[in-house]
């Protein structure tokens, strides 16, 4: 079973600076995409980023209003996603969601944005 | 970046009607669109991707379709756990984009 699991969410100052973790398991992670997609409260959703596989490049790709602040990177030996999010402002308050944005087995590949996570809280507020 | 113009933004109907939701694409985008469900505090679900595949275990009452940088959506036969809100998302170009969501609620 595909589970996605975010945690590190929280209370933090205008300016201040937090790691979001997301754990998955069920599927082969090391050669998958992976997005972090956001929901203010009472708005949309709103694509952040996404990693691509070390085996593509591992290179990232982030939304306008979050480059230059946020990272998002990968630890495969650990099947972990990250988003360390730094000079955090009050519109950056939103549940954070990890999907899978791309991931096959040996055998066959999977629809786009199939899994997510229930998604962490950020609250930034002074 | 692609603007996903989706409506109406709400939508009331009873148990049985057939619900139709569209999103429209400010360019083309070919068949890379899906679309979801979402309920209070839970993960989005997905239901059709590509325009008009059914995610595998999604019931057949939900359908997609496409006709150029147009979408529907379609509920053929609305039933109460159907109660969400519902969002599209082009994945053709980055940055993707989501449209503003549908909230479905039951008359």
């Amino acid at each position: 079973e595909v589970q996605l699991v975010e945690s590190g969410g929280g209370l933090v100052k205008p300016g201040g600076s937090l790691r979001l973790s997301c754990a998955a398991s069920g599927f082969t992670f090391t050669t998958a995409w992976m997005s972090w997609v956001r929901q203010a409260p009472g708005k949309g959703l709103e694509w952040v980023g996404r990693i691509k596989s070390k085996t593509d490049d591992g290179t990232a790709d982030y939304a306008a209003p979050v480059k230059g602040r946020f990272t998002i990177s990968r630890a495969d030996s650990e099947n972990t996603l990250y988003l360390q999010m730094n000079s955090l402002r009050t519109e950056d308050t939103a549940v954070y969601y990890c999907t899978t944005e791309a991931h096959c087995s040996s055998t066959s590949c999977y629809p786009p944005f199939d899994y997510w996570g229930q998604g962490t809280l950020v609250n930034v507020s002074s | 970046d692609i603007q996903m113009t989706q409506s109406p933004s709400s939508l009331s109907a009873s148990v049985g009607d057939r619900v139709t939701i569209t999103c429209q694409a400010s360019q083309d985008i070919s068949n890379y669109l899906n679309w979801y469900q979402h309920k209070p505090r839970k993960a989005p679900k997905l239901l059709i991707y590509d325009a008009s595949n059914l995610e595998t275990g999604v019931p057949s009452r939900f359908s997609g379709s496409r006709s150029g940088t147009d979408f529907t959506f379609t509920i053929s036969s609305l039933q109460p756990e159907d109660i969400a809100t519902y969002f599209c998302q082009q994945y053709g170009n980055l940055p993707y984009t989501f449209g503003q969501g549908t909230k479905l609620e039951i008359k």
